[in-house]
């Protein structure tokens, strides 16, 4: 159980273009869902926080308008790099928590990623 | 406001010796803790988690952890490594309505023949 899955699994694309990544819960509904960005041996770094049907919350120093994150249902959540930059290449991770019927809400389940190439 | 902290960045093993991964955190209220594993180029698995249940967790794949209050820490074991363990290994802090979790910055398990 907790499966969470993303796609695509790497995507590869040209300079000023938008690319969008979806995450879904496959076997659970989740109230919350998180996107990670990941540089190559580093932490995982929070980008923000969505609530299904509310505008995401964004960490400082995430640009909101560059990062549009949609969170239409309880199982799908989607990121578009919008005007996409090779600075934005990376490997980006969703997770999915607040899952009902847990004890703890603090556990989250997380996609395997999305490798993000800007040329 | 929470803080976790991965004492190693790097630890290197014989297959079949034990492991120990250590962790510190600090928190201003009770604290949800993880370890979470990832493989290269895929997403995170959980291991365990602590819960202010049992102070000694069991995990998966022979995995387990303690939770010390009195040292703020919450360090990673196994009895005995296993080629396949070889991977990335976050410990994570978590608490506070938001949801949110802070990760340590990983200690990076080598695991040798």
């Amino acid at each position: 159980g907790a499966v969470v899955s993303q796609h695509p699994s790497w995507v590869i694309c040209k300079s000023g273009t938008s690319v969008k990544i979806e995450c879904r819960s496959l076997d659970f509904q989740a109230t919350t869902m998180f996107w990670y960005r990941q540089f190559p041996k580093q932490s995982l770094m929070l980008m923000a926080t969505s609530n299904e049907g509310s505008k995401a919350t964004y960490e400082q120093g995430v640009e909101k308008d560059k990062f549009l994150i949609n969170h239409a249902s309880l199982t799908l959540s989607t990121l578009t790099v919008t005007s996409a930059h090779p600075e934005d290449s990376s490997f980006y991770i969703c997770s999915a928590g607040g899952v009902a019927g847990e004890a703890s809400t603090d556990t989250q389940y997380f996609g395997p990623g999305t490798r993000l190439t800007v040329l | 406001a929470q803080s976790v902290t991965q004492l190693d960045s790097h630890v290197s093993v014989s297959e079949g010796t034990p492991v120990l991964l250590r962790c510190n955190y600090s928190s201003s209220y009770s604290p949800s803790l993880f370890w979470y594993v990832q493989h290269p180029n895929k997403g995170l698995q959980l291991l365990l988690k602590y819960t202010s249940a049992a102070t000694l967790v069991k995990g998966i794949n022979g995995f387990e952890a303690e939770f010390k209050k009195s040292e703020t820490s919450f360090h990673l074991t196994k009895p005995s490594a296993h080629m396949s363990d070889a991977a990335e290994y976050f410990c994570v802090v978590g608490g506070g309505s938001a949801r949110q979790l802070t990760f340590g910055s990983g200690t990076q398990l080598t695991v040798l023949p």
